[in-house]
């Protein structure tokens, strides 16, 4: 079964710092890979997407993609309170999108 | 504005009866899809569809039913099959669901079930 694994949290990191969520998944077929932000009782809204081995930057946002480790993260610099939110992470797996659970991020002013 | 719209945004059901979410686009997107959200839970797949007339199961179909009869509305039911129906709904769209792999899903505002 294709899996998709990220620590819950919640990870708690000062306002300005740096903020890494690690995500990895099973399937060494997947095409491409998603991190969408939910802030608690809304729904999903996409963050930034990569396919390609390496570092995609968009603004504070930074993802990072290793397919032979089968690992994905997101590092978000100068954290602000905005930013607390539960980050889920999606994986492109033979058409289908596969789901974490996702990583509660609380940002401390 | 192009976007996803659903309706109600909270709805009450009684055991044993039937529910009908809406979902609307206007994205002129070609696939929609629903999925359940339960606290502390990823995304689980309900149906999706990829055109007009025609949709498949998800993970966790059991208890639901959707049309397609329109591009723009891809509603769901929850019937009095399905027994644990409390949680966040949500449905989504992508330009073609066998498309290229940036094709994002985009997503509705939800609609909160609550079984009383």
């Amino acid at each position: 079964q294709k899996e998709v694994e990220q620590n819950s949290g919640p990870l708690s990191v000062p306002e300005g710092a740096i903020a890494s969520l690690n995500c990895t998944y099973s399937d060494r077929g997947s095409q491409s890979f998603f991190w969408y932000r939910q802030y608690s009782g809304k729904s999903p809204e996409l963050i930034m997407f990569i396919y390609s081995n390496g570092d995609k930057e968009d603004g504070r946002f930074t993802a990072q993609l290793n397919k032979a480790s089968q690992y994905v993260s997101l590092l978000i610099r100068d954290s602000q309170p905005s930013d607390s939110a539960t980050y889920l992470c999606a994986v492109r797996s033979n058409y289908q999108l596969i789901w974490g659970a996702g990583t509660k991020l609380i940002i401390k002013p | 504005d192009g976007g996803i719209t659903q309706s109600p945004k909270y709805l009450f059901r009684k055991e044993g009866q039937n529910v009908t979410l809406s979902c609307e686009q206007n994205l002129n997107h070609d696939a929609m899809y629903w999925y359940r959200q339960d606290p502390g839970q990823g995304l689980r797949l309900i149906y999706y569809s990829q055109i007009v007339n025609d949709f498949q199961k998800g993970d966790i179909a059991e208890g639901y039913s959707v049309s397609r009869e329109k591009k723009e509305s891809f509603p769901l039911t929850v019937t009095s099959a399905q027994k644990n129906p409390t949680a966040f709904y949500l449905c989504a769209s992508t330009l073609r669901e066998r498309g290229a792999v940036t094709d994002t899903q985009y997503f509705g505002p939800g609609t909160r079930l609550t079984v009383l």
